[in-house]
Parts: structure tokens; C-alpha cells; sequence
């Protein structure tokens, strides 16, 4: 079965703390992973996606395969940071499985 | 930039009643999408369309539920009698290809009463 799971629902943070929200999957196949962001009363907007190893606002994310496993980094949170952050599983059938969603809250 | 576009942002209707859900998906993309997500859940998906058909459903997506691309920009559902457990936030997306990133609409919000 494919599933996403991302264990916090919520992760509050100081400005400048760094921040790992973390997400795991379980997917037989090859997997494509990404993360959307949904800021307040905002559309979720794709953030990271493995494949292309970039860093996107400060954030990273890297597929560990061994621990099945593709948690998002940041090293200094800042206040703009705090959204609601959704790891995504595309399992090359046409449609994205979601997690469950990590609020993070940064505070000054 | 280009961005998908729904309407209407709220709907609300009685049980039992047809709804229909408009979305403009961003306009040289092939592969469109539903998703919802009831109050305080995941985000789920629904359906999914390319080149004119359903490629894709999820088992929500029942014969309550069903898709159209009217006229080459339009991207409805229809959900054809609703019930309370239908209330949730309704997403659109749209894609160039089936495989990587889908473009997000700001959501429908449905509620029935």
C-alpha cells in the first residue's frame, strides 16, 4: 500500500532554530517525493521535489531509500516559515499521496 | 504566472441536492485532477483525467461523483446528490505531465446542510 506519514502535527520553533519536519513513506516501487506548502489562506504550492535537489527558501529535503524516509530541513526558521507543510508520494499512476500535514510555528 | 482558478469558493447546498464544481486548469496542461479534504484530514485524492477520460479513481470517487471538460478550459465535478459527508475543501490541479509537479487551485469550500 502507499502511504505517507508524517508523525507531528504540529512543530513550533524559535526564529533561528533549525527545523526537520519529518515524513516517511511506504512504497514497493520507485518513488517520486515532493513537499507543498500551504501558507495561510493560500493554495498549496509545491515547495521541494527530489528529483531535482534543489534548495528552495532555505529548505532541503533528501530521499533516504534505506529508511524510506524524506524529511525537509531548514537550519534557521524564520517567522515567514510558518505554514502548514504536506510531504507528497506520486507513484507514477496520476495522483499524489498526501501526508497528513505538519503545522510549523515560528515564533520571534 | 499562470494559476488554476475555481469557483466558487463557497458552496453551500441542502443534502440530496446536485453541486458542481468548476475549476480552469492552467491552460496548456493535459492531465487534471480532484482532491479533496474533509476538516482536519489529509488530503485525498480523487480522480483524474487525461485526454478526455478518467485515468485514474480513487474509491470516493463513486457514482455520485463525475467529471467533465465541457469545452476545452472548463474542469467540473459533479457530485450528482449530495450528503452531509461530502462537506469538505475541494481541490483542483492541473499538469503538463502525469508524473511530477501538479499546479494547485485555492479550493472550494462545500458544505452541506
Amino acid at each position: 500500500a502507499q502511504r505517507v506519514t508524517q508523525p507531528e502535527k504540529l512543530l513550533s520553533v524559535f526564529k533561528g532554530a533549525p527545523v526537520e519536519l519529518k515524513c516517511n513513506y511506504s512504497y514497493s516501487g520507485s518513488p517520486e517525493l515532493f513537499w507543498y506548502v500551504q501558507y495561510s489562506r493560500q493554495r498549496l504550492q509545491l515547495l521541494l521535489r527530489h528529483i531535482s535537489r534543489e534548495s528552495i527558501k532555505g529548505f532541503t529535503a533528501d530521499l533516504n531509500k534505506g529508511e524510506t524516509s524524506f524529511h525537509l530541513k531548514k537550519p534557521f526558521a524564520q517567522e515567514e516559515d510558518s505554514a502548514m507543510y504536506y510531504c507528497a508520494l506520486n507513484t507514477g499512476f496520476q495522483k499524489l499521496v498526501f501526508g497528513t500535514g505538519t503545522r510549523l510555528l515560528v515564533s520571534p | 504566472e499562470p494559476e488554476v482558478t475555481q469557483t466558487p469558493s463557497h458552496q453551500v447546498t441542502q443534502m440530496g441536492q446536485e453541486v458542481i464544481l468548476r475549476c480552469v486548469p492552467i491552460s496548456n496542461h493535459l492531465y487534471f485532477y480532484w482532491y479533496r479534504q474533509i476538516l482536519g484530514q489529509k488530503v485525498e485524492f480523487l480522480v483524474s483525467f487525461y485526454n478526455n477520460e478518467i485515468s485514474e479513481k480513487s474509491e470516493i470517487f463513486d457514482d455520485q461523483f463525475s467529471v467533465e471538460r465541457p469545452d476545452g478550459s472548463n474542469f467540473t465535478l459533479k457530485i450528482r446528490s449530495t450528503k452531509l459527508e461530502d462537506s469538505a475543501m475541494y481541490f483542483c490541479a492541473s499538469g503538463q505531465d502525469g508524473f511530477y509537479e501538479q499546479y494547485f487551485g485555492p479550493g472550494t469550500r462545500l458544505t452541506v446542510t
